[in-house]
């Protein structure tokens, strides 16, 4: 099984809808971590949390919000999606202290 | 300016060919230096860590020179199996594990 799983893995949305995306993992890592991939662009930060109590902004955050129900669960939601945030959608997670990120297989968002 | 930049690419090169890319970083406080590794719509996985003295991993060569802020990747005897995108990223502190990352650069190895 994989140790880092995202839900779900695509989704086709209308302008305006609230849409969740959902990241788990059983790797025990208190850190996890939100990303955006879009063509010709490096992965972008959106969120961040290093426990349970502790979200950080990202570089992108403008129009995402995140819920950390868990150690093992991260949420990011799109309250009102836009076309522009069509994009991959990465979750990773790492352990406290280590460099290495592990990331999850990705959800593919489009906004229509 | 972007904080990591590397040329796109693509590099088209036969199998058995050696192979090196570069990247640039601007913020000289970077604490940690990494290539990941990403195949066509999968995720990022890390190849191998760069230490200023270098470092090996079989095929792999990665460089780091601090002053000119500079990473490198050679791979020798390229293989087909190696063709995908090749990530440059940056922690920029070390205690926080932020990681920037660069656009990327794409190999091709054909027979």
């Amino acid at each position: 099984d994989a140790d880092v799983t995202q839900t779900p893995r695509n989704r086709i949305t209308k302008t305006g809808k609230r849409i969740m995306l959902e990241c788990s993992q059983t790797k025990g890592h208190d850190r996890m971590y939100w990303y955006r991939q879009d063509p010709g662009l490096g992965l972008r930060l959106i969120y961040y949390s290093f426990d349970v109590k502790d979200i950080n902004k990202g570089e992108i955050s403008d129009g995402y919000s995140v819920s950390r129900q868990a150690q093992a669960k991260f949420s990011l939601s799109l309250e009102s999606a836009i076309p522009n945030q069509t994009a991959l959608y990465f979750c990773a997670t790492s352990p406290t202290g280590g460099d290495e990120q592990f990331f999850g297989p990705g959800t593919r968002l489009t906004v229509l | 300016r972007k904080e990591v930049e590397q040329d796109p690419g693509p590099f088209n090169v036969p199998e058995g060919a050696t192979v090196a890319f570069n990247c640039t970083y601007s913020n000289s406080a970077s604490q940690s230096f990494f290539w990941y590794r990403q195949d066509c719509r999968k995720e990022p996985k890390l190849l191998m860590s760069v230490y200023s003295s270098g470092n090996e991993d079989g095929r792999f060569t990665a460089q780091l020179n601090r002053a000119s802020q500079y990473i490198s990747l050679l791979i020798r005897d390229s293989k087909l199996s190696d063709s995908a995108t090749y990530l440059c990223v940056v922690n920029l502190s070390g205690g926080y594990n932020k990681l920037i990352f660069g656009a990327g650069t794409r190999l091709a190895v054909h027979p």
